[in-house]
């Protein structure tokens, strides 16, 4: 079962304005994880927070967990033209070996200059 | 830090050749990789894991003599798709990670191929 679904819309905002995404899953997790990717690019690692932590920051992200909900969400506050890009969440599982990531399906993000 | 280098960035090749892409973990030892496949706009789809000096674990459907893995050392892995088709055409993804619990997947740039 897929593991770390984001919300499906695509995300349109203005320079200067904060970017929420949220992900759920399914099942009991290790940890959580936001990558960003830029079209045809590989994944850049965000921020990683564990199942043990409710709300992790880093620069200008801010993730929170919910176990109980299955749910995170990434907020990007004073968003920027270069926060253009999709945003994965992935999960690791403790029913999956190898530390394998399971991702979402992604969401897009555009900001408007 | 972290970085995980990928090569080539593009390859465009004719049906039946073999061809093989390069990840490597340049400033860390890299006790596990990872070989991801995506779509146009889709997710990325694991295809296989590798730990270093082991044989690899693929996934579900994917089949390990088309997709050869070796990770020979802690700071490369190699795919090499073998007798390619025009179906096999995709973006490719390696990623890496330093052994111990909540360590990140570190991602290379991810190759484009595309057979003719």
């Amino acid at each position: 079962s897929q593991q770390g679904e984001e919300d499906p819309q695509a995300l349109s905002i203005q320079e200067g304005e904060n970017a929420t995404m949220n992900c759920s899953y399914k099942t009991s997790i290790n940890n959580l994880q936001w990558y960003r990717q830029n079209s045809g690019r590989g994944l850049v690692h965000l921020i990683l927070i564990r199942s043990n932590e409710r709300e992790k920051h880093s620069g200008r992200l801010r993730v929170t967990l919910d176990t109980s909900k299955k749910s995170s969400s990434l907020l990007i506050t004073a968003s920027r033209a270069a926060d253009t890009a999709s945003y994965f969440c992935a999960t690791v599982s403790t029913p999956y070996g190898n530390n394998r990531l399971a991702f979402g399906k992604g969401n897009q993000v555009v900001v408007i200059p | 830090g972290a970085v995980v280098s990928q090569h080539p960035s593009w390859v465009i090749c004719k049906s039946g050749t073999s061809v093989k892409i390069e990840c490597r973990s340049l400033d860390f030892q890299a006790t596990t990789m990872f070989w991801y496949r995506q779509f146009p706009k889709q997710s990325l789809m694991l295809m296989a894991t590798s730990n270093e000096g082991s044989k690899a674990t693929y996934e579900q459907g994917v089949e390990k003599d088309k997709f050869l893995i070796n990770h020979a050392s802690l700071t490369l892995s190699t795919l090499t798709v073998t007798s390619a088709h025009p179906e096999d055409s995709s973006f490719y993804i390696c990623s890496a990670r330093e052994a111990g619990q909540n360590q990140p997947q570190h991602f290379g740039d991810g190759t484009r191929l595309s057979i003719l």
